[in-house]
């Protein structure tokens, strides 16, 4: 079984702050894919990171990917309410169509 | 622009009485899948159709079926319902299992047991 270990688990910042969030395996992942998720919504996707090294900004977000493909990153600067969430990473493994999901992280912004 | 359709998106049925949730797509995806997920955890894959072939995860229990009629339609059926199946049901769909499997999700259905 593939584990995808997230920290934190919660994480509850002032707005403004910059904070980063963490995804870690022991397993290779071909792609691997960010999605915040709302309560009551379902997860909606943020990024997806395909090579080794890979860095992406979407805007106040920044996703890297790690250079041996087992890792990930997500970092957000100046944090605003609109960030709360559950973040959650997932990866996928060659020749196999199933996600492996992250154990989430809960963030919360306060104004 | 709904890609991932899910209906209806808040049930509530009795022990025991059977239930069917539906997703529809609009992305001419050929894998969907079923996930469920409880309070602030990750979803659980349930079981996925990749085209019309049917995979079911070993610890997914038998009181859970699907049903794929076409390409657009995904349907789940609880057979019987227990409290312990009140949760969030995510429908998910992905273009193939080459390329980045990059997975779409639906708003969700909150199904409620009484």
């Amino acid at each position: 079984t593939q584990l995808l270990e997230q920290s934190p688990q919660f994480l509850s910042i002032q707005e403004g702050e910059n904070l980063t969030v963490y995804c870690n395996s022991s397993s290779v992942f071909s792609s691997l894919q960010w999605y915040r998720q709302e309560p009551g919504e379902g997860p909606v996707l943020l990024v997806t990171v395909v090579t080794g090294g890979e860095v992406k900004k979407l805007k106040r977000l920044t996703f890297q990917f790690g250079d041996a493909r087992k890792d990930s990153s997500l970092h957000i600067t100046a944090a605003q309410p609109g960030d709360t969430g559950l973040y959650l990473c997932a990866g996928a493994i060659f020749g196999n169509e199933k996600l492996t999901f992250g154990t989430g992280t809960r963030l919360t912004i306060i104004p | 622009d709904a890609m991932v359709i899910q209906n209806p998106r808040y049930q509530v049925t009795q022990f025991g009485k059977p239930v069917t949730l539906s997703c529809s797509q609009t992305l001419n995806h050929n894998v969907m899948y079923w996930y469920q997920q409880k309070s602030s955890q990750a979803p659980k894959l349930l079981f996925h159709y990749y085209d019309k072939d049917f995979n079911n995860e070993a610890d997914t229990p038998d009181n859970f079926q699907s049903r794929r009629p076409n390409t657009s339609f995904c349907f789940l059926d609880i057979r019987s319902p227990g409290l312990g199946d009140a949760a969030m049901y995510l429908c998910a769909t992905s273009r193939d299992i080459r390329g980045l499997k990059t997975q779409y999700f639906g708003p969700g259905t909150r199904l409620l047991v009484l």
